[in-house]
């Protein structure tokens, strides 16, 4: 198995564009997260999909923000308009378990707003 | 809301050295996690704890969850030059509906060849 494929790697974008991060989670797996990770908040968990549906979205930082996950191979994160604070590595992850725990990390995607 | 302190915050040591890492909260945990994450990567999990009590070894690392339930520790021993990367703590807390992981703040490690 491939693991966690994000996409793309790297995004830099000016203010005001839209963004939109991809992922496709471990086969059978039926749990994924969305993730943010920045130097002063570490690791935050915005978003988590069970089955395709969303679960827990209290962590979605405002409505410039939203996921998506219309089949069980392919999930989106969308930031619309982007901010420059919305600048950090954005990590996909999936797992057997409901409950997050052992869950499988992708690459991430880097994104700088400028 | 829920905080892990996990410290140090960063360490150098010697190649060989043995190493020590912590995580601490106020709030009882009834799942335990240590993962990894080296550069342009995500975390990779190293050890799962899911028993208060529990001393799990992979290798050269071996983790405990604290008799408390509001605290864990890592320990690498005979560390080597691809131990270097920051080492994260999550805990997933025993009391609610919110099953969300809380992770802490990592810990940096640095090995001296």
């Amino acid at each position: 198995d491939a693991g966690v494929i994000q996409s793309p790697r790297h995004e830099v974008t000016e203010m005001g564009q839209e963004v939109t991060l991809r992922c496709k989670p471990i086969s059978g797996h039926n749990s994924l997260f969305w993730y943010r990770q920045t130097m002063m908040r570490g690791l935050e968990l915005l978003i988590y999909f069970n089955n395709n549906v969303p679960i827990d979205d209290s962590g979605m930082p405002e409505d410039r923000f939203s996921a998506k996950m219309p089949n069980a191979s392919f999930s989106t994160l969308k930031i619309q308009p982007s901010e420059p604070r919305d600048s950090a590595v954005y990590f996909c992850a999936s797992s057997l378990r409901t409950d997050g725990t052992e869950a499988f990390f992708g690459q991430g995607t880097r994104l700088t707003v400028v | 809301g829920q905080q892990l302190n996990q410290s140090p915050q960063s360490m150098f040591i010697q190649e060989g050295e043995d190493v020590s890492m912590n995580c601490t909260s106020s709030s009882i945990f009834n799942t335990w996690l240590w993962y990894k994450q080296e550069p342009g990567e995500g975390p990779v999990l190293l050890i799962a704890l899911y028993k208060a009590g529990e001393l799990t070894s992979n290798g050269r690392l071996t983790a405990q969850f604290g008799i408390t339930r509001k605290d864990s520790f890592l320990n690498i021993s005979a560390s080597i030059p691809s131990d270097v990367g920051i080492y994260f703590c999550a805990g997933q807390l025993s009391a609610g509906n919110n099953r969300k992981l809380i992770w802490g703040l990592g810990t940096s490690l640095g090995v001296n060849p």
